[in-house]
């Protein structure tokens, strides 16, 4: 089956540590996307990549990072300089970054902090 | 900057009754306009889309949506919801330009037995 895959579903980040969140997809699309998510607060985009060994910032992107070496695959690294990562985090592709693509959503990561 | 609103935060209804959420969406030049759905714990889904033609769209699961430029809305309606829409509702937009798409602060549906 194709689809988006985000790993772990849950993860835990001690202070002043580095966490990567995984996502997958089969799907053969070339853009992806990271957004956070907050109550209340709709989906914020972090990252976006429309093409292998290319991305770029959204409007969150402070206290992030991300590669995309493959096409199917676009980690995104929280780190320490971000001082409030708990969110649910939500991995998203589309077959290009055309303005009438559908957005395909992974099932999300959940970041909380000890 | 363009916004998306969604006046309602929270909807309760009554199981086998009719349900509109609410979208406006703030944009001096034609949008493209989604709905999506997200059950607990998981990803995002969508609903259903206006690109252009018909201003009513209809999607899965028996919801619909009508677009209406003059009141910049693009509301949520489905004439008999179930249990299992219980869900969180977000529409978004995305204007006539290779533009990053912007989410509404959602929507949750809380479906009565």
């Amino acid at each position: 089956d194709g689809g988006i895959t985000q790993s772990p579903k849950y993860l835990f980040r001690k202070e002043g540590q580095n966490v990567t969140l995984s996502c997958e997809q089969n799907l053969n699309h070339d853009a992806m996307y990271w957004y956070r998510q907050d109550p209340g607060q709709g989906l914020r985009l972090i990252y976006y990549s429309q093409i292998v060994n290319d991305f770029q910032k959204g409007d969150i992107a402070e206290g992030y990072s991300v590669s995309r070496e493959k096409k199917e695959s676009f980690p995104l690294t929280v780190t320490s300089a971000q001082k409030n990562p708990t969110a649910f985090y939500l991995c998203a592709s589309s077959m290009n970054r055309g303005r009438t693509e559908t957005q395909y959503f992974g099932p999300g990561t959940r970041l909380l902090v000890l | 900057a363009q916004s998306v609103t969604q006046l309602d935060s929270q909807v309760p209804v009554f199981e086998e009754a009719p349900v509109e959420l609410r979208c406006n969406y703030s944009s001096s030049v034609s949008v493209y306009l989604f709905w999506y759905v997200q059950y607990p714990n998981q990803g995002l889904q969508l609903l259903l889309k206006y690109l252009s033609g018909s201003t009513l769209v209809k999607g899965i699961n028996g919801f619909e949506a009508e677009f209406n430029k003059s009141q910049t809305s693009f509301h949520l309606r489905k004439p008999s919801v179930h249990i299992s829409d219980t869900a969180e509702y977000f529409c978004a937009a995305l204007k006539t330009s290779y533009d990053k798409v912007i989410f509404g602060p959602g929507t949750s549906l809380s479906v009565i037995p």
